[in-house]
Parts: C-alpha cells; sequence; structure tokens
C-alpha cells in the first residue's frame, strides 16, 4: 500500500540552526515519483522538488537539499542556516502507478529569531 | 505568469446544501486535480482530470463530483454537505509531457469551507 510517514510533529529552531525533516514512503511500484512542499500560513502548497525512482543523487538547491536512499525508503530534507521566513508546514508526497498523490501528514517547522 | 486561481476564497454553507468550487489552471497546463485538506491533516487527493476525462478518484463518496471544461478549467461539487466537509480544497495544475503520474503539480490558494 502507497504511505507517507513524516514522524516529526512539530520542530522548533532558533535561527541559524541546520534542521532536518525526515520522510518515509512505502510502495509497491518500482516507478514512483517523490515531492516536497512547503504550506505557509496563507495556506497554498509550493512546490519544492520532485524526484523520481530511478535518479538516487541527492540535490542542493541554495540552503536547501534533500537526501534520497531507497535502501531505508527515505527522502529527507536538510534546511542549512534556517531562518524565519523558513516556518511553515512541510509536505513529503508519493505518486505511483496509483496516479494519485498520497501526502504525508506534515512537519511544522517553526524558526525561531 | 497567472498561477493557479481559486474561487471562492471562503465559503460558508449549511448541512445538506451542495457547493460548487471552480479553478483555473496556470496557462498551458491541461490537467488538474482536486484535495481536501482538513485543519491539521495533509491533503487528500480527491479526483484528477485530464483533456477533460477523469484520470484518478481518490477515496471520497459520490457527492463529491468534478468536470474539467475545455478551456481546462474545473469545477468541484460537493453535494448533501456534512459537517465533516468542513476543509481547505485545494486544486494543483499540472502539464503531464510523459504520461498522467510523472507530472509536477502546482497548487492554487485553496477554497476554505466550512460548513455549519
Amino acid at each position: 500500500a502507497q504511505k507517507v510517514t513524516q514522524a516529526q510533529t512539530e520542530i522548533s529552531v532558533v535561527e541559524k540552526e541546520d534542521v532536518t525533516l525526515d520522510c518515509v514512503y512505502e510502495t509497491r511500484d518500482t516507478t514512483y515519483y517523490l515531492f516536497w512542499y512547503k504550506q505557509p500560513p496563507s495556506g497554498e502548497l509550493v512546490f519544492l522538488i520532485r524526484r523520481n525512482s530511478f535518479d538516487e543523487q541527492n540535490e542542493i538547491s541554495g540552503r536547501y537539499s534533500w537526501n534520497f536512499q531507497k535502501s531505508t525508503s527515505s527522502f529527507n530534507f536538510t534546511i542549512t542556516a534556517s531562518q524565519v521566513v523558513d516556518s511553515a508546514v512541510y509536505f513529503c508526497a508519493l505518486r505511483d502507478n496509483n496516479n494519485d498523490m498520497r501526502f504525508g501528514a506534515g512537519t511544522r517547522l517553526t524558526v525561531k529569531p | 505568469d497567472a498561477g493557479v486561481t481559486q474561487s471562492p476564497t471562503h465559503l460558508i454553507k449549511t448541512r445538506g446544501q451542495h457547493v460548487t468550487l471552480r479553478c483555473s489552471p496556470i496557462s498551458g497546463h491541461k490537467s488538474v486535480s482536486w484535495y481536501q485538506q482538513v485543519l491539521g491533516q495533509g491533503p487528500q487527493f480527491i479526483f484528477q482530470y485530464y483533456e477533460k476525462e477523469e484520470r484518478g478518484r481518490g477515496n471520497f463518496p459520490d457527492r463529491f463530483s468534478a468536470r474539467q471544461f475545455p478551456n481546462y478549467s474545473s469545477e468541484l461539487n460537493v453535494n448533501a454537505l456534512l459537517l465533516g466537509d468542513s476543509a481547505l480544497y485545494l486544486c494543483a495544475s499540472s502539464s503531464p509531457t510523459t504520461g498522467v503520474g510523472t507530472d509536477t503539480q502546482y497548487f492554487g490558494p485553496g477554497t476554505r469551507l466550512t460548513v455549519l
């Protein structure tokens, strides 16, 4: 069955700290796509990254980086030198051959000044 | 370029009523998906439409229906509203290039529905 687990419900850090958001997924398919979205208080989901199951290369985009490990079915997201503007709820999502997108429950990140 | 737009922004209905939510995709996008997000939870998939045909359906009752128009905009209809239908309804548009299911979805600001 398709499932996404974000075990961290809430994380609070002080500005400039590094923080890692965990995501573990389950799927029976060999072809699938993983996503991270950010949801600020305004409510609109903002796309951050997409990774397909055949591309295990880690990716860095500015202060953001993602670690994809098929062996542990994880797709973790790290924010380096966090800023107050990073405060939001972050969702990990999985899309496989079922054609629907399954989201995790989200991790609420609070960055304090 | 304009992003995904949704209307109305907020809506208050009473139990048993019917509601229609509207979504306009990003220009050039031919697929629209609908999600329900209950407070404190992740979005749950309701429907996906591509080229005016239903391509996916989540685990929602038949009270939920949708359609896509020739201009690729979409409507989500919910009949016989229940208190539990209170949620943020999100629309996402995408442009599948290698097949439905491979696309990245871009979300609108949502419609917040309150059922009293």
